[in-house]
C-alpha cells in the first residue's frame, strides 16, 4: 500500500499570494491532520479532519483553512502569505481519531519570498 | 495546556555505544500516549516507539527502549548499539487519549553518530 502522499514537494511563493497543499492519506484512513514545522522546531498542529468534518484546530490565524474530500484526501490553504509561513508542512493520516498510529508524509517545503 | 520539553538540542554518540535522549512533559490528563519520532534528512517523520500511559511496563522495540516515569512526567529514549543510520532529529511527542488525534511535539534533539 502507498503511504501518505503530499504534493507538491517544494513550492516557492511570493508574499501576499495564496497556496494550496494537498495530501492523500493511506487507503482506509479517515483522519487527516496538518502540521507546520518551522526550521529548527518541532511540528505544530494546524488542523485535524475526520470523516470530512473539522475535529480540531491549532493556534493559527484565519488565513489558514483546510478541507477533506469524500475520498478522505485533504487540502490545506493559506491566504495572504507572509515570510513567516515558510516551513515544512506535514500531513499525517490515521485510521481513526483514537488509539491509532499516525503516519506522516514527506511534507511540502514552502518558501515565501 | 500540555507541553513537551527536550532539553538537549544536540547529542553525539560513538557507533555501537548507547545513548539516552531526555524528555519531560506536562499534562493534567490521566489517559495519554507518548511517542518518540525520528526525522532523517528525508523529512519523513517515522514512529520509533510508543508508550501508553496506563501501562507500567516500559516499551521496547529492538534496540530502542524507553524509561517512562509517570509521576516525574519523564520519558527518555535509550538507543543501544548505535548505528550510522540512527543519525537524525528525534522528537518526543504527546497525544491525549480523549478522542484527540492532535500530537504535541518537543523541539527535538539532533543525534550525531560518530564512526
Amino acid at each position: 500500500d502507498a503511504g501518505v502522499t503530499q504534493s507538491p514537494t517544494h513550492l516557492i511563493k511570493t508574499r501576499g499570494q495564496h497556496v494550496t497543499l494537498r495530501c492523500s492519506p493511506i487507503s482506509g484512513h479517515k483522519s487527516v491532520s496538518w502540521y507546520q514545522q518551522v526550521l529548527g522546531q518541532g511540528p505544530q498542529f494546524i488542523f485535524q479532519y475526520y470523516e470530512k468534518e473539522e475535529r480540531g484546530r491549532g493556534n493559527f490565524p484565519d488565513r489558514f483553512s483546510a478541507r477533506q474530500f469524500p475520498n478522505y484526501s485533504s487540502e490545506l490553504n493559506v491566504n495572504a502569505l507572509l515570510l513567516g509561513d515558510s516551513a515544512l508542512y506535514l500531513c499525517a493520516s490515521s485510521r481513526d481519531t483514537v488509539n491509532t498510529e499516525a503516519f506522516f508524509g514527506q511534507g511540502t517545503r514552502l518558501t515565501v519570498v | 495546556a500540555q507541553t513537551v520539553t527536550q532539553s538537549q538540542p544536540e547529542m553525539s554518540v560513538q557507533e555501537a555505544e548507547t545513548v539516552t535522549l531526555s524528555c519531560t512533559y506536562d499534562t493534567s490528563e490521566s489517559d495519554y500516549y507518548l511517542f518518540w519520532y525520528k526525522q532523517p534528512p528525508s523529512r519523513q517523520m517515522i514512529l520509533v516507539i510508543r508508550q501508553e500511559a496506563y501501562k507500567q511496563q516500559n516499551a521496547t522495540e529492538n534496540r530502542f527502549s524507553v524509561n517512562f516515569q509517570k509521576a516525574a512526567k519523564s520519558f527518555s529514549l535509550k538507543i543501544s548499539d548505535s548505528q550510522l543510520g540512527d543519525a537524525a532529529m528525534y522528537f518526543c511527542a504527546y497525544r491525549g487519549g480523549n478522542r484527540d488525534d492532535k500530537i504535541i511535539f518537543g523541539k527535538g534533539t539532533r543525534l550525531h553518530i560518530l564512526p
